[in-house]
């Protein structure tokens, strides 16, 4: 399984964009780049995924680098409420594969009032 | 609403005695999976299920036990060979394995604590 690397931990302030990376230098060209994020005590919540083109919905959007080994989750105005820990998984597409996500250490979040 | 649903949300339990968690969906989704969280970490994988009547050990999966007798349900039983079954337990499901570009829908996990 490909593997990712995130900085352990970013600071906003509230109503200020967020940029949040994650490196994938050995991802294979039928992984899927997914974040999901993990409010305390809950499980955790799928943001957004995306292939190899930026991609946008309500909740942030994803921008993927030319090649693939980098993508930035973007929250566009933090509020408090998404203070969470931010995990960014690669997915492989092949149907010989079995669909589980492998979660590294993710990047806590910490957005000030 | 469709959804995932775990329970009890918190678990108490003697040592040695096996525990066993439910996890239901109604998603009509074929693969569900177990995860285990220990404070500050991420999650690992304990078990999975791609469709009913098969499934797979994940990472940790000793000290384990699961079932898929239905495509709605992938109960986990936590027994009393588990070293250190303490732990937040997370079950999560997707419309098909082999499918990198659906999400997985996680419940709100369950709190065992042995004591």
């Amino acid at each position: 399984d490909a593997k990712t690397t995130q900085p352990n931990s970013m600071e906003s302030n509230e109503e200020e964009p967020v940029h949040l990376p994650c490196n994938h230098s050995t991802i294979s060209g039928t992984d899927y780049i997914h974040w999901y994020r993990q409010l305390p005590s809950q499980g955790p919540e799928y943001v957004i995924h995306g292939l190899t083109s930026n991609v946008n919905n309500r909740m942030a959007s994803l921008a993927i680098a030319e090649d693939r080994k980098s993508s930035t989750l973007i929250l566009h105005r933090a509020t408090l409420r998404d203070a969470a820990v931010y995990y960014c998984i690669l997915r492989d597409v092949r149907s010989s594969n079995t669909g589980k996500l492998i979660f590294g250490q993710g990047t806590t979040l910490q957005v000030k009032p | 609403d469709g959804g995932i649903t775990q329970s009890p949300k918190y678990l108490f339990r003697k040592e040695g005695q096996n525990v066993t968690l439910s996890c239901e969906q109604n998603l009509n989704h074929d693969a569900m999976y177990w995860y285990r969280q220990d404070p500050g970490q991420g999650l690992r994988l304990i078990y999975y299920s791609q469709i009913v009547n098969d499934f797979q050990k994940g990472d940790i999966a000793e000290g384990y036990s699961v079932s898929r007798e239905k495509k709605e349900s992938f109960p986990l039983t936590v027994t009393s060979a588990q070293k250190n079954p303490t732990a937040f337990y997370l079950c999560a499901s997707s419309i098909s394995a082999g499918q990198g570009n659906t999400e997985a829908f996680f419940g709100q996990g369950t709190r065992l604590t042995v004591v």
